[in-house]
């Protein structure tokens, strides 16, 4: 069974900079997908950004980008120029090659401070 | 807009009573996944479906749970003699396949069980 972890319950950062938030996760496959998702207080969640393990290039979405490490099994998030509007939860999530699921990280809350 | 449509969005009910949760994705996409998020952790799988078939059930959801898709277009999931322990979020989702795979969220119905 795959597992994903985040570390940092919480994490905060001014307006303008930027934060990066980490995301490891266990797998015996090959090959898979890997996604940030966001969830304001809406509730609602919100695709950010996704990486296919087979590709070696870095996803790049806007202000977003990760750092995919296959060998190390780890998938961080970085948000550059940080908006006010960034504050939620973000989840760190894996899906297998069969897509059948999701699995998720317990999520990272991010305070973006003015 | 993800292309899921749930309702309702917010249901409250007391203890012992059955409730059911309606799923509509925009279009017919092949697989739809039910999870719930309860407040301040990650999403977990509950099911998920491929066209009308239910493949995948997770030790979650328990006899009181019964998930549907006939045929293979909206989904319920009916909750029996609720109890306190289901208060939760019940988002449903859909792979599209055309996006990489990528899983897309509903809003989500809020369930209180008093």
């Amino acid at each position: 069974a795959q597992t994903v972890t985040q570390s940092q319950p919480e994490m905060s950062v001014q307006e303008a900079e930027t934060v990066t938030l980490s995301c490891t996760y266990d797998t015996s496959e090959n090959n898979y997908y890997l996604f940030w998702y966001k969830q304001p207080p809406s509730r609602q969640m919100i695709l950010v950004i996704r990486q296919e393990a087979y590709k070696q290039q870095n996803a790049t979405e806007n202000r977003f980008s990760v750092n995919f490490q296959k060998a190390a099994k780890s998938f961080s998030l970085k948000i550059s120029d940080s908006q006010l509007g960034d504050t939620a939860m973000y989840f760190c999530a894996f899906m297998n090659n069969a897509g059948n699921m999701l699995t998720f990280g317990g999520g990272t809350r991010l305070m973006v401070k003015p | 807009d993800t292309g899921v449509s749930q309702n309702p969005r917010h249901k409250i009910t007391k203890r012992g009573q059955n409730v059911t949760f309606r799923c509509d994705p925009i279009s017919e996409h092949n697989r739809l996944y039910w999870y719930r998020q309860t407040l301040g952790q990650g999403p977990e799988f509950l099911t998920y479906f491929q066209n009308e078939a239910q493949l995948e059930k997770s030790r979650l959801l328990s006899d009181r749970f019964s998930a549907e898709r006939p045929k293979g277009s909206f989904s319920t999931l009916e909750i029996q003699r609720t109890e306190q322990g289901d208060s939760a979020m019940y988002l449903c989702a859909h792979k599209v396949r055309v996006s990489g795979n990528t899983i897309y969220f509903g809003e989500g119905s809020w369930l209180t069980v008093v």
